[in-house]
């Protein structure tokens, strides 16, 4: 079974600054997928970023960048910057390989962080 | 490329009836997921078409839940006989499969409230 977890309920961060959410993962597959989404209020999900897991190098994709460590089942996402548009819950999710029929296209998410940017 | 479109956004019933909701995926996505967040709560797996094929179903998904993917387009999610524990924000996300490149994109979902 996978399993995600953010213990991070709610963070704040003021805006232009710079903020760390964190996850964890548990997973018996050695190669998986892991994907931070943002979920704005009464909005609809969006992906923000993925990493996979064989590539040791860290996804970037503008202010947003995670820290992946296999070993310790850790995917952090770092936001620089932060906009007030940044405001959101973000959840972390984790899928695994995808071949052909077989069924490892389900996302495992995590509880969610609440994100507040303040002006 | 009008992203994926979930109808009707917000549906309140009585306990004891019936529902369905419909989901029309990105045009020329293969895969079709459902999903059901609870407040406050993570999304959490419930059925996955591949065009047609209903290919796996989670263990949340009770007799009285169904899906279909008619000709692998849009897909409907019935429940019956619905109980206040079904109320829930239902997500759909679609995807196309194409080797380990695959993303979900979801819709905006369609907000149960069972009375």
């Amino acid at each position: 079974a996978q399993t995600v977890t953010q213990s991070q309920p709610e963070m704040s961060v003021q805006e232009a600054e710079t903020v760390t959410l964190s996850c964890t993962y548990d997973t018996s597959e050695s190669n998986y997928y892991l994907f931070w989404y943002k979920q704005p209020p009464s909005r609809q999900m969006i992906l923000v970023i993925r990493q996979e897991a064989y590539k040791q190098q860290n996804a970037t994709e503008n202010r947003f960048s995670v820290n992946f460590q296999k070993a310790a089942k850790s995917f952090s996402l770092k936001i620089s910057d932060s906009q007030l548009g940044d405001t959101a819950m973000y959840f972390c999710a984790l899928r695994g390989r995808v071949t052909g029929g077989t069924s490892y296209g389900k996302l495992t998410f995590g509880q969610g962080t609440i994100l507040t940017v303040h002006p | 490329d009008t992203g994926v479109s979930q109808n009707p956004r917000h549906k309140i019933t009585k306990r004891g009836q019936n529902v369905t909701f419909r989901c029309d995926p990105i045009s020329e996505h293969n895969r079709l997921y459902w999903y059901r967040q609870t407040l406050g709560q993570g999304p959490e797996f419930l059925t996955y078409f591949q065009n047609e094929a209903q290919l796996e179903k989670s263990r949340l998904l009770s007799d009285r839940f169904s899906a279909e993917r008619p000709k692998g387009s849009f897909s409907t999610l019935e429940i019956q006989r619905t109980e206040q524990g079904d109320s829930a924000m239902y997500l759909c996300a679609s995807s196309f499969l194409a080797g380990a490149g695959e993303t979900q994109y979801f819709g905006p979902g369609t907000r149960l409230l069972v009375l």
